[in-house]
């Protein structure tokens, strides 16, 4: 396995404009989650996909954020009309539904893309 | 609501034990879960709990009370490495998304 890939690993953008991010998961993981972390705070969850379907929006996630996963693979995470507020760590996670053999699934987390919002 | 309350910050001296302590008060519960995050680095798994009881995996135990909604990262001879940020984080329900702690920071001195 190659890991978790997240591009970019930074984006720096003014105030209005869009950014999109992407991830990529871990290839057999069918899982996909987006988390929101600021600094000196854990990861908050935003959305979580399995295989192509959303199954779960945060109420963080306003409409001004958009996610897919079209084909089941890889994720993009969409910002329209970016503020200051924006300002954090995207993480994406994935994982495979009863791999560990346990109740739950292990995720595992990509490097996240750091954006500022100027 | 939801919380999980872990110390902030704790500090120890190579080769000690340290036990970083995690109460958390949910809606729902699948199990309590423990990731490492190094400065800039991602969270890695490090440990999970789904039943009462200790698990041990190498230099690193986590123990969990549902009675007590209570569980503990225990971390054992102690290396300079594992200054790190420690969370907390739980399964809430089968979307097995992560509710997380703010974390404690680790500082390990020689």
């Amino acid at each position: 396995d190659t890991g978790v890939s997240q591009d970019p690993r930074h984006k720096i953008t003014k105030r209005g404009q869009n950014v999109t991010f992407r991830c990529d998961p871990i290839s057999e993981h069918n899982r996909l989650y987006w988390y929101r972390q600021t600094l000196g705070q854990g990861p908050e969850f935003l959305t979580y996909f399995q295989n192509e379907a959303q199954l779960e929006k945060s109420r963080l996630l306003s409409d001004r954020f958009s996610a897919e996963r079209p084909k089941g693979s890889f994720s993009t995470l969409e910002i329209q009309r970016t503020e200051q507020g924006d300002s954090a760590m995207y993480l994406c996670a994935s994982s495979i539904e009863g791999r560990s053999g346990r109740i739950t699934d292990t995720q595992y987390f990509g490097p996240g893309t750091r954006l500022t919002v100027l | 609501g939801q919380s999980l309350e872990q110390p902030s910050e704790v500090t120890a001296v190579e080769g000690a034990i340290v036990q970083i302590n995690c109460t958390y008060q949910t809606s729902g519960f699948y199990g309590l879960s423990w990731y490492q995050q190094h400065d800039g680095g991602a969270p890695t798994f490090l440990s999970y709990n789904a039943l009462d009881g200790l698990e041990e995996t190498g230099r690193f135990s986590s123990f969990l009370s549902r009675s007590d909604s209570y569980g503990y990262l225990l971390l054992q001879e102690l290396q300079m490495k594992d200054s790190a940020s420690y969370f907390c984080a739980v399964n809430r329900d089968s979307s097995y998304k992560l509710i997380f702690g703010s974390g404690t920071r680790l500082l390990v001195r020689p």
